[in-house]
């Protein structure tokens, strides 16, 4: 099955911050993916998917790129309610995975 | 609105089985793919299985591959996931979540959760 490695794994940083996460895939998923945002005790909210394409209502700070095996999402100013864990996930021969998340904190 | 209620959760031993349940509404059910992820606790998502809108296709992840079963009633609105020879690693929270299409793809909207304890 593909994985996916997301880094870093946590990350501290402050309101109005230029932040971004990384997403490599273990072999080639053409552009496949898609980003989640989860907050404690909810369930995951899809922001992107197909690598760069915006969920209905998504902030347009939140950007998505990448093809192949290589994919960033970018916040471009952080706000309070950013502050959550993100996710990437794929889709390859009829198996999907997640990454392991990367936890975004307050500075 | 959409909206996914996932219930049948709660403590079982190892071994034993378990059926958990995801009442959809909102939107056309039998017109969408749907999945179960699951989630222990303090850990990432676990993508679990995917049943196509018809119900003509399943898929599965490996560590439930055997053990699961993904099922719908499309005239109930229900989507099921009966789970077999259950073991402590499974103990999960368990989201129903529906994909943007009738085939597998992106899970879009997601219900709150059932908690499944496995244990003796």
């Amino acid at each position: 099955a593909i994985q996916l490695t997301q880094s870093p794994s946590s990350l501290s940083a402050s309101v109005g911050d230029r932040v971004t996460i990384t997403c490599r895939a273990s072999q080639g998923i053409s552009s496949t993916l898609a980003w989640f945002q989860q907050k404690p005790g909810k369930a995951p909210n899809l922001l992107i998917y197909d690598a760069s394409r915006f969920e209905s209502g998504v902030p347009s700070r939140f950007s998505g790129s990448g093809s192949g095996t290589d994919f960033t999402l970018t916040i471009s100013s952080l706000q309070p309610e950013d502050f959550a864990t993100y996710y990437c996930q794929q889709f390859n021969n009829y198996l999907w995975t997640f990454g392991q998340g990367t936890k975004l904190e307050i500075k | 609105q959409v909206q996914l209620v996932e219930s049948g959760g709660g403590v079982v031993q190892p071994g034993r089985s378990l059926r958990l349940s995801c009442v959809a509404s909102g939107f056309t059910f039998s017109s969408y793919a749907m999945h179960w992820v699951r989630q222990s606790p303090g850990k990432g998502l676990e993508w679990v299985a995917v049943i196509w809108y018809d119900g003509s296709y399943k898929y599965y992840g490996d560590s439930v591959k055997g053990r699961f079963t993904i099922s719908r009633d499309n005239s109930k609105n229900t989507l099921y996931l009966q789970m077999n020879s259950l073991r402590a690693e499974d103990t999960a929270v368990y989201y129903c979540a529906r994909d943007q299409g009738a085939f597998g793809g992106y899970p879009d909207y997601w219900g709150q959760g059932t908690l499944v304890t496995v244990s003796s």
